[in-house]
């Protein structure tokens, strides 16, 4: 199985910070990686698929980068409806595994 | 517009068997994979299986084998998880979610409201 790993685990930052998410396969995933957020409560909501392409609706302070191992989820200004869990997750092959999760919350 | 809509909570006692059911419309219901994906309280997503509702063929989590059942009716374009021998690590919130096409890198854009399985005696 791929392993995901996210760090860092949490976080603080205030709004308007600049916010950067990290997430590594055990393997080479070429670029299927896609990350979520997650409010406390609700279904995960996709922000970006394939590595680097923005979901539709999306806002464009957030964006991905990566290739093969190492990905990179990056908010630009942070903002208050922002203050959530960001998951990372391996499409390439089954079992489609998640990253355990990093938790942006207010410094 | 897409829908996935779950089945409601349910209790069960440990060594009991939960079916939970996600209703879609607003699309071909054969065309998309469905996964299922559960959550512990307080803890990250676990995705457990896939099903392709078109010909039935499944795959899942090695950790669920022989305990996990995924079928289809195309009548009712509604996926089924059925989970057995259940424990209270089970405990979790259970969503389906469809599968985007390759173009869109296999993610995971629509997602169910959710059903809350307890795990209780």
């Amino acid at each position: 199985d791929i392993q995901m790993t996210q760090s860092p685990s949490s976080l603080s930052a205030s709004v308007g910070d600049r916010v950067t998410i990290t997430c590594r396969a055990s393997q080479s995933i070429s670029t299927y990686l896609n990350w979520y957020q997650q409010e406390p409560g609700k279904a995960p909501n996709l922000l970006i698929y394939a590595a680097s392409s923005l979901q539709s609706g999306v806002p464009s302070r957030f964006s991905g980068s990566g290739y093969g191992t190492d990905f990179t989820l990056t908010i630009s200004s942070l903002q208050p409806e922002d203050f959530a869990t960001y998951y990372c997750q391996q499409s390439f092959t089954t079992p489609r595994t998640f990253g355990p999760g990093t938790k942006v919350d207010v410094k | 517009q897409v829908q996935l809509v779950q089945s409601g909570a349910e209790v069960k006692k440990p060594g009991a068997s939960v079916k939970v059911s996600c209703k879609a419309s607003g699309y071909t219901f054969t065309t998309y994979y469905i996964h299922w994906v559960r959550q512990a309280p307080g803890q990250g997503l676990e995705w457990m299986g896939i099903i392709n509702p078109s010909g039935e063929s499944t795959s899942h989590a090695q950790k669920f084998q022989g305990r996990v059942t995924m079928t289809r009716d195309t009548s009712t374009s509604t996926v089924y998880m059925e989970l057995s021998s259940l424990r209270s690590e089970d405990t979790a919130v259970y969503y389906c979610a469809r599968e985007s096409p390759q173009n869109r890198g296999y993610s995971l854009h629509y997602w169910g409201q959710g059903t809350l399985v307890t795990v209780s005696s």
